[in-house]
């Protein structure tokens, strides 16, 4: 089953708007979680992370939450921008072991101008 | 500043021929490196990683072979392709276990 799930598939909204990227957990080992953004045809980029000792953080307009009782996390991009039109994907990993990421299966975001 | 090139940057092939796909690593010393496959519009699997040269393990089995014959280098491979084995083949590597996972830019593979 997916350890690391994503929602919602897609999500389409105008610039200016908010986006809300969610993602949750099953495995409650993870400490560490990084958000990738993926333009079609390019390699993911790391975007943002945080570990589970933090409850938000901040970097830009971009903004994640995590709620570690409930296992959940959510990424918010403020004011968004059509250049911000990728895909989004979760990631989770316990110990903090980078080179074992369990990636969720993404968020394709569409900004309209 | 560190780079990491893959190539080729996409292939044509034909089911039951060979392949190699090359990535290298410059200005890091002793990264870690992976090999991720990433079917069209899917997510990212993990295929093979490698944290010193000469040694490579596998995490999932998909009848292909990787090998790193140099700190900077990675090589992914199959004697055989399957239709199966089209994607995104992407290579990416840290500098230690707790460190950010970098990935390169890609190589596209359709296999008809």
């Amino acid at each position: 089953q997916q350890q690391v799930r994503q929602s919602p598939q897609s999500l389409t909204v105008w610039e200016g708007e908010t986006a809300i990227l969610n993602c949750s957990y099953e495995d409650s080992t993870f400490n560490y979680f990084p958000w990738y953004q993926q333009f079609p045809g390019e390699g993911p980029a790391l975007l943002i992370s945080i570990r589970s000792v933090s409850d938000k953080k901040e970097d830009g307009r971009f903004t994640i939450f995590f709620n570690k009782r409930e296992k959940k996390l959510s990424l918010h991009i403020t004011d968004s921008q059509p250049g911000d039109s990728a895909t989004y994907f979760c990631a989770a990993s316990g110990t903090g072991n980078t080179g074992k990421l369990i990636f969720g299966l993404g968020t394709t975001l569409q900004v309209q101008p | 500043a560190q780079t990491i090139h893959q190539w080729p940057v996409a292939e044509i092939k034909a089911v039951g021929s060979p392949l190699s796909l090359g990535c290298t690593i410059k200005g890091k010393s002793s990264p870690n490196l992976y090999w991720y496959w990433q079917a069209t519009g899917g997510t990212l699997q993990q295929l093979f990683y490698s944290i010193t040269v000469g040694q490579v393990e596998s995490v999932v089995q998909l009848n292909l072979s990787a090998s790193r014959p140099k700190d900077d280098q990675f090589i992914l491979s199959t004697e055989k392709l399957l239709l199966s084995h089209s994607g995104f083949y992407l290579c990416a590597w840290t500098g230690g276990f707790q460190n950010t996972l970098y990935f390169g830019a890609g190589t596209r593979l359709s296999v008809l």
